[in-house]
Order: structure tokens, then sequence, then C-alpha cells
């Protein structure tokens, strides 16, 4: 089982807001970077550091940091950002390790 | 820009050897800048870091595969390769090599090989 823990599944209605959440004992000490995973292609980082977007990912998404909670932010979601998210951090040895995925349903 | 791509058999006999090889281009495997990483899914499931590599050659494993798993590089042919002993139903998977990156306050895998499905079967 992962260290990193992601609700299996959220949706949310077009255009509104829906945030994604991944829980790890490790988050308390490291920044999770978030992936988009759409069918039949590779993840793609959304997210990296405490909230970086790479050249091209729109600024509707946002990550942010809590404790042990880091959460994906997406405001304004479109019919385009439904796919599969992961988180990725590192384990209690310092591993890389990522979330079991959340897909998200954009209704 | 990088860009990974996965190379290798698509079928492998239970027992046997996984083999891969990534080639990077748009930039130099040696410029230091990212560990070198190979990423596995499982059909329908999630992802799994195998290990990575260092351009100078050192190694981390996945502790669950690491008496299995040799990750190599070839820094004259700008390529990293995986190889994955005694194989078994269970490692068949989209294998991604990714390029990595990791400091004291976390790390990311950017860019992403296409992927490369590898099925064991007899």
């Amino acid at each position: 089982s992962s260290e990193l823990t992601q609700d299996p599944a959220v949706s949310v209605a077009l255009g509104q807001t829906v945030r994604i959440t991944c829980q790890g004992d490790s988050l308390r000490s490291y920044y999770a970077s978030w992936y988009q995973q759409k069918p039949g292609q590779a993840p793609v980082l959304v997210i990296y550091g405490k909230n970086n977007r790479p050249s091209g990912i729109p600024d509707r998404f946002s990550g942010s940091s809590s404790g042990n909670t880091a959460s994906l932010t997406i405001t304004g979601a479109q019919a385009e950002d439904e796919a599969d998210y992961y988180c990725n951090s590192r384990d209690s040895s310092g591993n890389p390790v990522f979330g079991g995925g959340t897909k998200l349903t954009v209704l | 820009q990088v860009q990974l791509q996965e190379s290798g058999p698509g079928l492998v006999k239970p027992s046997q050897t996984l083999s891969l090889t990534c080639t990077v281009s748009g930039g130099s495997i040696s410029s230091g800048d990212y560990y070198w990483s190979w990423i596995r899914q499982p059909p329908g499931k999630g992802l799994e870091w195998i290990g990575y590599i260092y351009y100078s050659g050192s190694t981390y494993y996945n502790p669950s595969l690491k008496s299995r798993v040799t990750i190599s590089v070839d820094t004259s042919k700008n390529q990293f390769s995986l190889k994955l002993s005694s194989v078994t139903a269970a490692d068949t998977a989209v294998y991604y090599c990714a390029s990595g990156t990791d400091y004291d306050y976390g790390n990311w895998f950017d860019p992403w090989g296409q992927g490369t499905l590898v099925t064991v079967s007899s």
C-alpha cells in the first residue's frame, strides 16, 4: 500500500472548483508534485514544489499544503480536465512514492 | 527540450529478464540536472517508482524490487536502461522512463516518455 493516500474518485460540475487531496506523513517535510494522466497517455506534471506550474499548464491549476495534506485545486474545471491525478512525494525512507490516484469526473 | 523514448520487447516469458532502453534527445544525459528514472503502471492500476540513476552511475532502487532490478547508463549513446529479472505476470505493466528532479524540499518527474507495454506471458 502507498504511503500517500488519495480519494479514489472526485467529481465536479463544469466551471466549478475542485480540490484533490493527498495525505501522508512525508508531506509535513516535502512538497508534493502532481500529475495528470488521460486514458492511454503518459502522465504529465502539472504542479511541483511549493506551487509551480510547468510551461503550458493552465493557471487554473494550483497546489497547496497544510500539515500532512497536499492539495491540487482546479479553479473553473473544464471538460478537458477529466483525468486521473496522482500525487508524488517521498516515503519514510526518502524514496519517491506515488499516491493511488484520483479519478476526476467533470459533470 | 528534453524528450525520452522507451524501446524494447513487448513480450517477455515468465522467469526471464525484461530489458528496456530509454533514449534521451534534446539534452545530454551527462548534464547532471536529472535523475534518469523508470516508473511502471500495471493495467488499470497506479504508478510505481522502480528506480533511477544519476549520470555518474549512482543508482537508487525501490526496495520492493531492488533484488531484481538493474539500471545502467550509457552516456556515449545518451541512453539509460532497465533490467528486471525473474519476471512474473505481476510485472506486466506499461513502463515509463522519465527525468527526475530531486531537491531537499521535494522531487518531481518531467518529462516522461510515451511508455511501452510489456506483457509477461508464455
